[in-house]
């Protein structure tokens, strides 16, 4: 079955624009939780979302915020690019029984400049 | 009280040999310890996971050994293969794993012929 989806896989962006990154997880996954990897700070969570609803969130500035669309399709956004914000960004979805494990797509490798 | 500490930050294991990663916590209301293999370019993959009513858990070649008395558990590769090479990543959450990942910050194991 088809894994977890990340477009785009790269993107570069100037400090001060915005983007937006997208996961499709695999179907039948009604939750998706995004992850920020960076050699410093490692994995960090970012939020989660179930069923449209934000269930919940790490500790990252307002710039940062998702969204969960019906058919569980997810978009994360991060608002006045900081060149710190530069990292790997995981999305991971997760069947109802979550200790059947999350499965993370490749994730979205952004570069801001 | 979030925290899972990692070790050794790197490994190099002869081909053949076991290789041995460790993990503690401090949040006893983590009842959900997975471990996740990363390789370049890639996401972070599910490899094995345990819940603290068993002491170890074994698939194939990969072993989960966990000390609930000292909020600790491992992960032993035997028969160690350069295929194994990769960065490895304990996580703890709570809930039956329903809640975020929270990881390790990362073992990058090498194995040589």
């Amino acid at each position: 079955k088809a894994g977890v989806t990340q477009t785009p896989r790269y993107l570069i962006k100037t400090r001060g624009q915005q983007v937006t990154l997208s996961c499709s997880p695999i179907s039948g996954h009604r939750s998706v939780s995004w992850y920020q990897q960076t050699p410093g700070q490692g994995l960090q969570f970012l939020f989660e979302y179930f069923s449209e609803t934000q269930r919940n969130k790490g500790n990252f500035p307002g710039r940062f915020s998702g969204r969960q669309f019906s058919n569980s399709r997810s978009e994360m956004n991060v608002s006045t690019l900081e060149l710190g914000d530069s990292a790997l960004y995981l999305c991971a979805s997760s069947p109802p029984a979550a200790q059947d494990g999350y499965t993370f797509g490749s994730g979205t490798r952004l570069t801001v400049v | 009280q979030q925290q899972v500490k990692q070790s050794p930050q790197s490994l190099i294991v002869q081909k053949g040999g076991i290789s041995i990663i460790n993990c503690a916590y401090e949040n006893t209301a983590f009842d959900y310890f997975p471990w996740y293999q990363q390789f370049p370019g890639k996401g972070p993959a599910l490899l094995i996971a345990i819940r603290p009513d068993v002491s170890e858990k074994k698939e194939g070649r990969f072993t989960i050994s966990f000390n609930k008395s000292a909020k600790q558990f491992s992960l032993h590769i035997m028969d160690s293969q350069p295929g194994d090479s990769a960065t490895y990543f304990c996580a703890a959450s709570g809930n039956f794993g329903n809640e975020k990942l929270t990881f390790g910050t990362g073992t990058r194991l090498t194995i040589i012929p």
